[in-house]
């Protein structure tokens, strides 16, 4: 079955530094997302792109964050400055439709900023 | 049973039985609904969805039951394995103008006794 894959599994930073983290999504989807879990809460949504563009970005999502498809198979998350606050599980998901359709789930990167 | 925002809650069953875990949404616009499931250390993995004309639907020994009126989510796992102890999440998509933008609850800790 195809997956989404993320990596690194695991990333530690000190605080102020930038971090890039990687997801190839399934390869015949068209709609990609970025979620995030701080340990011990509910899973947040982040942002949405399609079309090399943002569709939709929460609160969380300000200025530091960006995200990126560099190429026909990567989608990427970067933090620009990294804060304490910022340490939590980050997950890329995708989808072959706009809404209503079942996101498929990558295993995360641990990000713990130090 | 677990409702988005509270505390995450435990159900423990024995092998075998059939387990119900139940979730209260808080959108009742939302017109699509999804249960996950979240091994330690991996992603969410989809286990079934339901859109808001159903009020049943069922799956391998999975069925996700809809209340509307009551804004009301249950999963029921029949003849529970070990296999199935993990974190269950119910997400609801509520109609914000995007796709896709799941809201999450915090989850229900399924363990499975031998």
């Amino acid at each position: 079955e195809p997956e989404v894959t993320q990596t690194p599994s695991h990333q530690v930073t000190q605080m102020g530094q930038e971090v890039i983290l990687r997801c190839v999504p399934i390869s015949n989807h068209l709609y990609f997302y970025w979620y995030r879990q701080i340990l011990g809460q509910k899973v947040e949504f982040l942002v949405s792109f399609y079309n090399n563009e943002i569709s939709e970005k929460s609160e969380i999502f300000d200025d530091q964050f960006s995200v990126e498809r560099p190429d026909g198979s990567n989608f990427t998350l970067k933090i620009r400055s990294t804060k304490l606050e910022d340490s939590a599980m980050y997950f890329c998901a995708s989808a072959k439709l706009a809404t209503n359709e079942k996101l498929f789930f990558g295993s995360g990167t641990q990000l713990s900023v130090l | 049973g677990e409702s988005v925002g509270l505390h995450l809650p435990t159900l423990s069953v024995q092998e075998g039985d059939n387990s119900i875990i139940n979730c209260a949404y808080s959108n009742s616009a939302s017109d699509y609904f999804i249960w996950y499931k979240q091994e330690s250390g991996k992603g969410p993995q989809f286990i079934i969805d339901i859109r808001s004309n159903m009020d049943k639907r069922q799956g391998q020994r999975v069925t996700v039951l809809l209340n509307k009126t009551v804004k009301h989510l249950s999963l029921q796992i029949a003849a529970t394995q070990p296999g199935d102890s993990a974190v269950y999440f119910c997400a609801e998509n509520p109609p914000t103008g995007g796709g896709n933008k799941l809201t999450f609850g915090t989850g229900t800790q399924l363990k499975v006794e031998l």
